[in-house]
C-alpha cells in the first residue's frame, strides 16, 4: 500500500540553525501539508500546497518558514532560523481528490525536530 | 474561531465492552469530518470520515461513527473493544482550504 514519507525521523539542531525536513507524497497526490505537534499539545495545521504554491497558512507559518516542491517527488519544510519553540513532531501529509470529493489525507510517521 | 472539543482525556473500557470517543465542533459551513488515530511513536492512521449522507458512517477495524448535525456531534464508537484498540484518538474536522482541526484527542485505554 503506498504511503508518505519522511525523513529523517528525528533531527536535532542548535538554535538558529537551519532546517529542512523532508516528505515524499503518494505519487499520484496533489494537495499537501503541514503539520505539527508540540509535546503534549494537540496537531496544529501549518500550511497546504496546492499547484506549486501555498493555499492557505496559519498564523505559524511565519516568514521563517517556506514549503516548496523542488521536483516531482519531494515536499519540503524549511525553517530558516530555528528557535527553542519549534521543536515539535512535523508531519507531512497529502490527498488526492475523487469523484468531485476531497479523499482523507494521508500522513507520514513525522519527524521530531529538537531545538537545543 | 473553528475549534473541536474532546471532553474526555481518557476513556476507560473492559475488553468486549462498547466504546464511545466524544467529539463535538464549531466549524462553518458543512465540513467533511474524519477520525484519526495515533499509536505510540506512529504517524496519524485514518479512520474513518463523513461526507455526506448516512448519519452512521463505518471505518477501519470494526470503528463506526455517527454524525448529528443539529448537535454538531461526530462521536466515535465500537460495539465491542479490544486491547488492540487502545491509542490516542483525535477528531478532526475539515475547516477552509481542507485543513484539518484537530481535537486534544482522547486516550483510550481497553483493559482485558
Amino acid at each position: 500500500e503506498p504511503e508518505v514519507t519522511q525523513t529523517p525521523s528525528h533531527q536535532v539542531t542548535q538554535m538558529g540553525q537551519e532546517v529542512i525536513l523532508r516528505c515524499v507524497p503518494i505519487s499520484n497526490h496533489l494537495y499537501f501539508y503541514w503539520y505539527r505537534q508540540i509535546l503534549g499539545q494537540k496537531v496544529e495545521f501549518l500550511v497546504s500546497f496546492y499547484n506549486n504554491e501555498i493555499s492557505e497558512k496559519s498564523e505559524i507559518f511565519d516568514d521563517q518558514f517556506s514549503v516548496e516542491r523542488p521536483d516531482g517527488s519531494n515536499f519540503t519544510l524549511k525553517i530558516r532560523s530555528t528557535k527553542l519553540e519549534d521543536s515539535a513532531m512535523y508531519f507531512c501529509a497529502s490527498r488526492t481528490r475523487s469523484g468531485g470529493a476531497y479523499n482523507e489525507q494521508f500522513f507520514g510517521p513525522g519527524t521530531r525536530l529538537t531545538v537545543l | 474561531a473553528q475549534s473541536v472539543a474532546q471532553p474526555e482525556d481518557q476513556v476507560n473500557v473492559a475488553e468486549g465492552n462498547p466504546l464511545t470517543v466524544k467529539c463535538t465542533y464549531s466549524v462553518s459551513g458543512n465540513p467533511y469530518l474524519f477520525w484519526y488515530v495515533q499509536y505510540p511513536n506512529r504517524g496519524l492512521q485514518f479512520l474513518l470520515k463523513y461526507i455526506t449522507g448516512d448519519n452512521l458512517v463505518k471505518g477501519s477495524y470494526g470503528f463506526e461513527a455517527e454524525f448529528n448535525k443539529s448537535q454538531t456531534s461526530f462521536h466515535l464508537k465500537k460495539p465491542s473493544a479490544l486491547v488492540s484498540d487502545s491509542a490516542l484518538y483525535f477528531c478532526a474536522p475539515e475547516g477552509g482550504y481542507n485543513k484539518l482541526i484537530f481535537g486534544a484527542g482522547t486516550r483510550l485505554a481497553v483493559h482485558p
